[in-house]
């Protein structure tokens, strides 16, 4: 079965810089890969996904995302963060097996 | 629009009990999953549903029953409860293209306390 590795479980940055979440899978095909993002009570929203195509993926509220075949990874990336980004964000994988795999999550702090 | 609720919300009970969460989806979409969110794992698909009277089990299945008599339904049931079920449930639907392809619309939740 596929895999997700979100490395990082707590990201701090402060209002108006850059962020990146990086996010790793283990698939043997080339898999669907999702962003979520929960807010704290809230069930998850999707962001952006990608399933073939422009490698380069733009979601919504300002977010895009990277796949990279090559080193198995598709990092979530802001180049301006809100105070409202302050959330739980989880990857995703899909495969062609009915099979849904989900990182463990990085919350992200955002400072004033 | 309602979307996708969940019932009830939070849920104490004690081991050995059953329970019943409820999910209810207004947007006849064919899918529906349950899952459960613990610290460290992320999300962890139990069962899924690809149509009325279709289930399938997901990862982590033991322990839970569904049914889904209706499209708009899927309640999931712990018939003996365990501490090691404690856990926030999401409920989320789909309109089409399965478990893995396409965009889950989750609901807000149940937090279930086992005691």
């Amino acid at each position: 079965a596929q895999s997700v590795t979100q490395p990082d479980i707590h990201i701090t940055v402060s209002e108006g810089a850059s962020l990146e979440l990086r996010c790793n899978y283990s698939y043997g095909a080339t898999p669907y890969l999702f962003w979520y993002v929960q807010s704290p009570g809230q069930g998850l929203q999707l962001l952006l996904k990608y399933f073939s195509g422009d490698t380069l993926v733009q979601g919504i509220k300002g977010f895009e995302a990277e796949f990279k075949r090559s080193q198995s990874s598709f990092n979530l990336r802001k180049p301006s963060v809100h105070w409202s980004d302050a959330a739980e964000y989880f990857c995703a994988v899909g495969a062609g097996n009915n099979d849904m795999r989900f990182g463990a999550g990085t919350r992200l702090t955002v400072k004033p | 629009d309602a979307g996708i609720t969940q019932s009830p919300r939070y849920k104490i009970t004690e081991t050995g009990r059953q329970v019943t969460l409820m999910c209810h989806q207004t947007w006849s979409h064919s899918y529906m999953f349950w899952y459960r969110q613990d610290l460290g794992h992320g999300l962890r698909l139990i069962y899924y549903s690809a149509a009325a009277d279709i289930t399938d089990k997901g990862e982590v299945p033991d322990g839970y029953v569904v049914s889904r008599s209706k499209t708009e339904n899927f309640p999931l049931t712990l018939e003996s409860a365990t501490r090691s079920q404690t856990s926030v449930y999401f409920c989320a639907s789909s309109d089409a293209g399965g478990v893995s392809t396409d965009t889950q619309y989750f609901g807000p939740g149940t937090r279930l306390t086992v005691l």
